[in-house]
């Protein structure tokens, strides 16, 4: 009955470096969701994936950033030559259906504390 | 543009009082509302929701109102217990999209 687990939870890279975050959402859950999280504020829609799919990505910084959900395996949110404004708590969360198709709640991770030195 | 806004940064209540916690929203296409309670270094747990056709959502010692007249929404904690302390956010998905739109966060402390 494991919940949203991510790894790792914490993170340290240096500048121009690449940053994988993984996301195994809840049993039974197909729908997956990327947030971010900066200090003091809430957190940051950044892009929702259905299996294979990405069905909103609006959140997502148009140039070293990509998320993957792959018929197999984790989600994956890649940052590509990350800059010290990519400091952030990266969270991750699932549901069994879309929320605006059955107003059902998102369940959340633990979070990737990511750290850029 | 803050969609959804938590005005009160912090909030400390006696244990055993009533906690409000409020929340605003801009966006009249939100019609599903939801409260999560974070603890440092975990993530958001999921607390209670409400859709828009309701006003009023009651589980065990929380109670979510929704005033969509007024485009506001509460968390009432009662009877409120320390375990309760952590930050409280509000978030907000539109009919049109899954994404959830989340206020600031309000620091509850429950002192006893």
């Amino acid at each position: 009955n494991a919940g949203v687990m991510q790894n790792p939870r914490h993170l340290v890279r240096r500048r121009g470096q690449e940053a994988r975050l993984r996301c195994s959402p809840m049993k039974g859950h197909s729908h997956v969701y990327w947030y971010r999280q900066l200090p003091e504020e809430g957190l940051k829609f950044m892009v929702y994936l259905q299996k294979e799919n990405i069905i909103d990505e609006s959140g997502m910084p148009k140039e070293r950033f990509s998320a993957e959900f792959p018929k197999e395996g984790p989600s994956i949110l890649r940052i590509q030559q990350v800059v010290r404004g990519d400091s952030a708590a990266y969270f991750c969360a699932s549901s069994r259906f879309g929320t605006s198709d059955s107003n059902q709640p998102q369940h959340f991770g633990d979070g990737t504390r990511l750290s850029i030195l | 543009d803050q969609q959804v806004k938590q005005n009160s940064p912090s909030l400390s209540v006696q244990e055993g009082r009533i906690s409000i916690l409020n929340c605003d929203y801009t966006n009249s296409m939100f019609d599903y509302f939801l409260w999560y309670k974070k603890y440092p270094a975990e993530g958001p747990t999921f607390l209670i929701s409400i859709s828009s056709i309701k006003d009023k959502n009651e589980d065990g010692r929380f109670t979510v109102f929704l005033n969509k007249s007024a485009k506001h929404l509460s968390l009432h904690i009662v009877p409120s217990q320390p375990g309760d302390s952590a930050v409280y956010f509000c978030a907000a998905s539109a009919r049109t999209a899954s994404k959830l739109t989340f206020g600031t966060g309000t620091r509850l402390q429950v002192t006893l």
